[in-house]
C-alpha cells in the first residue's frame, strides 16, 4: 500500500507564528486530504487537495502530485490550532501518516 | 458536524466479549469505511463497503467483521475481544467507491476492553 510520511513529528509554536507541515507519499494518488484531530479526538476535514493549492482562512495547502508531496501552511497560529494534523493519501482507500502534533503556546 | 453518525460514543467491556459499532453515513454517500486508531498503530484502514458490497479490505482481524445494510448504514462487529482491541474506531463515508472521493469522519466510538 501507499506509504505516507509526515514531518516534523512535533511542532511547538508561539501564538502568532507561521509554520509548514510536510507530507510525502510513496506512489501516485488521486486523493489527498488533510485533517485536524482536536483534543476530543474528532477528525476535522481541512482540505481535499489531490493537486494544486487551496486556502481557507489562515490555513492553506499545496499538493505537487508529480513530486509526491503536500504542504500545509498555518499562518498567525492560535492556541485553538493545537492538536494533531494528519495527511492521508491513496487511490481506493486512504492511508494515514503518523501525524504532526502541534502545540501553540499563548 | 460531518453528517456521519456513530454509536455508541463510548463502550467499556471485558475480554472475550462481543460488541457492535454502528455507523450512519452522510445523506447520499454510498461508501462506508472503518478505521481503527490505537496509540501504537496510528490510524489503520480496516474495511470499505460500497452500496452494500465489500470493496476493499485492510488490516482487519478475523475476529472482526462488518456489513453494510440496504439503508446504507454499517455495523462493525468485534468479537473475542482482547485488551489490545482497545482503540478509537472511526467510520467515514464518501459518495464514490473506486476513487474514494473526499472522506468525512464520524466522531468515533471509543472502545475500552478491561
Amino acid at each position: 500500500g501507499i506509504q505516507v510520511e509526515q514531518s516534523p513529528p512535533d511542532l511547538i509554536l508561539q501564538e502568532g507564528a507561521n509554520s509548514t507541515l510536510r507530507c510525502n507519499f510513496s506512489d501516485s494518488v488521486n486523493n489527498l486530504q488533510w485533517f485536524h484531530q482536536n483534543p476530543w479526538g474528532q477528525l476535522i476535514n481541512l482540505f481535499y487537495i489531490p493537486s494544486g493549492t487551496k486556502q481557507n482562512g489562515r490555513l492553506s495547502a499545496t499538493t505537487v502530485a508529480t513530486e509526491r508531496y503536500s504542504l500545509l501552511y498555518i499562518s498567525s497560529s492560535q492556541t485553538t490550532d493545537s492538536g494533531v494534523y494528519f495527511c492521508a493519501a491513496g487511490v481506493s482507500k486512504l492511508s494515514f501518516g503518523a501525524g504532526t502534533t502541534v502545540t501553540v503556546r499563548a | 458536524d460531518s453528517g456521519v453518525t456513530q454509536t455508541p460514543k463510548h463502550l467499556i467491556t471485558a475480554t472475550g466479549q462481543r460488541v457492535t459499532l454502528r455507523c450512519s453515513p452522510r445523506s447520499g454517500d454510498l461508501s462506508v469505511y472503518w478505521y481503527q486508531q490505537s496509540l501504537d498503530q496510528g490510524l489503520q484502514f480496516l474495511i470499505q463497503y460500497y452500496n452494500g458490497e465489500e470493496r476493499a479490505k485492510g488490516n482487519i482481524l478475523e475476529r472482526f467483521s462488518a456489513q453494510q445494510f440496504p439503508d446504507l448504514h454499517s455495523e462493525l462487529n468485534l468479537s473475542s475481544l482482547e485488551l489490545g482491541d482497545s482503540a478509537l474506531y472511526f467510520c467515514a463515508s464518501s459518495f464514490r467507491a473506486l476513487s474514494t472521493g473526499e472522506l468525512f469522519f464520524g466522531e468515533g466510538s471509543r472502545l475500552t476492553v478491561l
